[in-house]
């Protein structure tokens, strides 16, 4: 199958920091690229899908200023944890579709500590 | 209701035995289904995808689709320990691409 390579697999950092995280495809052009949050047994919440060259369509209750995504190729896509609290702190799968929209695959996960 | 119904578990069988996950849907308009396997703290990772009905096999694992029932099924035969992991189901429709999700499965195999 496709490859989605995702870093870092993990980041503590301090409260009050951003944290970017990265979202690569590496054999395959992905047009639409999702990310998710994931917490401790429990199932994926989606966050935001992002679209080649456009802004990011955000799920309800999720704060865009907080969570920056930008999509800025087709093998490409950025999430940026502005001002980092604890309650940030997650694991964090971005997912990407190839052109034809059918299978979807996933990066490694990113756990983020906040302390 | 959820769109997407899948029990959570956690789901116990010995070693060989054929495993049976599940998930029900309630929108008709759903054609793509997947079966993502899980490890704990790592990213998921499709096992198989199917477009409308029908069965698919690869390996030790067949997933089958009825759209009449809205009910999908992945088996696992002559399981392994190393198959414990959390199952999730997800599909979406043809014109929408964003995937609605189970809760997920968490299997265990016992040796």
């Amino acid at each position: 199958g496709a490859v989605v390579s995702q870093h870092p697999s993990w980041v503590i950092c301090k409260s009050g920091t951003s944290v970017k995280i990265e979202c690569r495809s590496l054999d395959f052009q992905a047009t639409t690229m999702f990310w998710y949050r994931q917490f401790p047994k429990q199932s994926l919440m989606l966050m935001a899908t992002s679209n080649e060259g456009s802004k990011a369509t955000y799920e309800q209750g999720v704060e865009k200023d907080k969570f920056l995504i930008n999509h800025a190729s087709l093998t490409l896509s950025t999430l940026t944890v502005t001002s980092a609290h604890p309650e940030d702190s997650s694991f964090y799968i971005c997912s990407a579709r190839t052109v034809l929209n059918t299978e979807a695959f996933f990066g490694q996960g990113t756990r983020l500590t906040v302390v | 209701q959820k769109e997407v119904e899948q029990d959570p578990g956690p789901l116990s069988v010995p070693e060989g035995a054929i495993v049976s996950l599940n998930c029900t849907y309630s929108n008709s308009a759903f054609q793509y289904f997947m079966w993502y396997r899980q490890y704990s703290r790592k990213g998921p990772e499709l096992l198989m995808y199917t477009y409308s009905s029908g069965n698919k096999e690869d390996g030790r694992f067949t997933a089958q689709v009825d759209k009449s029932s809205k009910y999908i099924s992945l088996f696992i035969r002559d399981s392994q320990p190393s198959d414990s992991a959390t199952y999730l189901c997800a599909m979406s429709a043809v014109s929408n691409y964003q995937l609605i999700w189970g809760a997920g499965t968490k299997l265990i195999i016992k040796p």
